[in-house]
């Protein structure tokens, strides 16, 4: 069965510096979407993306934060200059429609230092 | 927004037996339900989803009610098995033309006893 990918699987990285975490969404779908989870709490929306352009963001995509489909299978996450509360699971998921289920990759372990 | 919530945090079900998670929505606009496990260490995988012009879908051991008058939908599980050990989640879209932006519930932790 299709999946979406994540790398690295985890990723620890000083404050300060720039983080890209990677996807390959699911290759027939056409949307794609990067959530968090900061440990014991719930899962929450970051961006959307959709026809190459953001379509929806949350408060939390700030400044900081970039998306990017360089090619035609992955989808990025950047942040630009990581804080310590940045420290979290961060999912990408897809999905064939936007009002279609969306499948999880298995998330990138962020930890900031 | 979309608000999305659980009733227990935790259920703790004998194997073999039937599993009920609820989840208690605050949106009457919101069209569209999903529910989703999640392992330790894993993403949120999808279960089984539902809208809103129908009262009951059921899937392989999995049942979705929703009940659009008191805004609340359950997931059935029949014959709990340990592999349903898990955290389970609903979701909503957020509500707003085109928004397709989930929001989760806290989740409910599921844990079979052999």
């Amino acid at each position: 069965e299709p999946e979406v990918t994540q790398t690295p699987s985890h990723q620890v990285t000083q404050m300060g510096q720039e983080v890209i975490l990677r996807c390959v969404p699911i290759s027939n779908h056409l949307y794609f979407y990067w959530y968090r989870q900061i440990l014991g709490q719930k899962v929450e929306f970051l961006v959307s993306f959709y026809n190459n352009e953001i379509s929806e963001k949350s408060e939390i995509f700030d400044d900081q934060f970039s998306v990017e489909r360089p090619d035609g299978s992955n989808f990025t996450l950047k942040i630009r200059s990581t804080k310590l509360e940045d420290s979290a699971m961060y999912f990408c998921a897809s999905s064939v429609a936007g009002d279609q289920p969306q499948h999880f990759g298995d998330g990138t372990r962020l930890s900031i230092l | 927004g979309e608000s999305v919530g659980l009733h227990l945090p935790t259920l703790s079900v004998q194997e073999g037996d039937n599993s009920i998670i609820n989840c208690a929505y605050s949106n009457s606009a919101s069209d569209y339900f999903i529910w989703y496990k999640q392992e330790s260490g894993k993403g949120p995988q999808f279960i089984i989803d539902i809208r809103s012009n129908m009262d009951k879908r059921q899937g392989q051991r999995v049942t979705v009610l929703l009940n659009k008058t008191v805004k609340h939908l359950s997931l059935q599980i029949a014959a709990t098995q340990p592999g349903d050990s898990a955290v389970y989640f609903c979701a909503a879209p957020y509500s707003g033309a085109g928004s397709y932006q989930l929001t989760f519930g806290k989740g409910t932790k599921l844990s079979v006893i052999p």
